[in-house]
């Protein structure tokens, strides 16, 4: 079956543009989990989904940066007046409930300007 | 302290050796562990759950020690395949996942 899918695979901004990224989970997973990894490092954690709400969103940076999950399935990650240092591979994972295996997409590569 | 250390390597290996890799946790609430594999470019894919009483799939044996706080992966008769980076990790409860920053791996033939 399907896996977990990112668009787009690659997105090049400019420094202080808005940016959107979208992840797919596998059908039918309750959680979702955002992760950022920049090169050399392990993914760090941004945030989670149970179903429509975020039920930790600790990881996320500062007041920049913004998911939603609206209906339970697709999820967008908002980054605002994105700055050089925003640029990573940012990785989206689902599973069938959070206690279950996470399965991670193929990401997204950010990259500012 | 990071919450996960491993050691970033890379471990140059010669094809047919046996290689192990350790990592540190700090927080001994750490409820599940786990060994990742990525490869170059790639997204990070589940190569096993580490237990307590140790695990084996094939070539792979896994080790926890609660009280010194270390995971542990083994791979014996390595491949040129097994070339990639080793990241460890650990979950609490029915949260997120902490990653180390990973250890690369290079089998030499």
């Amino acid at each position: 079956g399907a896996g977990v899918s990112q668009t787009p695979s690659n997105k090049v901004t400019e420094k202080g543009k808005y940016v959107e990224l979208r992840c797919d989970p596998i059908s039918g997973h309750t959680a979702l989990y955002w992760y950022r990894q920049s090169l050399g490092q392990g993914p760090e954690f941004l945030i989670y989904f149970q179903g429509t709400g975020a039920a930790d969103d600790s990881g996320l940076p500062n007041d920049r940066f913004f998911a939603v999950r609206p209906e339970g399935s697709v999820s967008t990650l908002k980054i605002q007046r994105t700055e050089r240092g925003d640029s990573a591979v940012y990785l989206c994972a689902s599973s069938l409930s959070a206690r279950n295996e996470q399965f991670f997409g193929p990401g997204t590569r950010l990259t500012v300007l | 302290r990071k919450e996960v250390e491993q050691d970033p390597g890379p471990f140059n290996v010669p094809e047919g050796a046996t290689v192990a890799f350790n990592c540190t946790y700090s927080n001994s609430a750490s409820q599940s562990f786990f060994w990742y594999r990525q490869d170059c470019r790639k997204e990070p894919k589940l190569l096993m759950s580490v237990y307590s009483s140790g695990n084996e799939d094939g070539r792979f044996t896994a080790q926890l020690n609660r009280a010194s706080q270390y995971i542990s992966l083994l791979i014996r008769d390595s491949k040129l395949s097994d070339s990639a980076t080793y990241l460890c990790a650990v979950k609490y409860g029915d949260d997120k996942i902490i990653f180390g920053k990973g250890t690369r791996l290079h089998i030499l033939p």
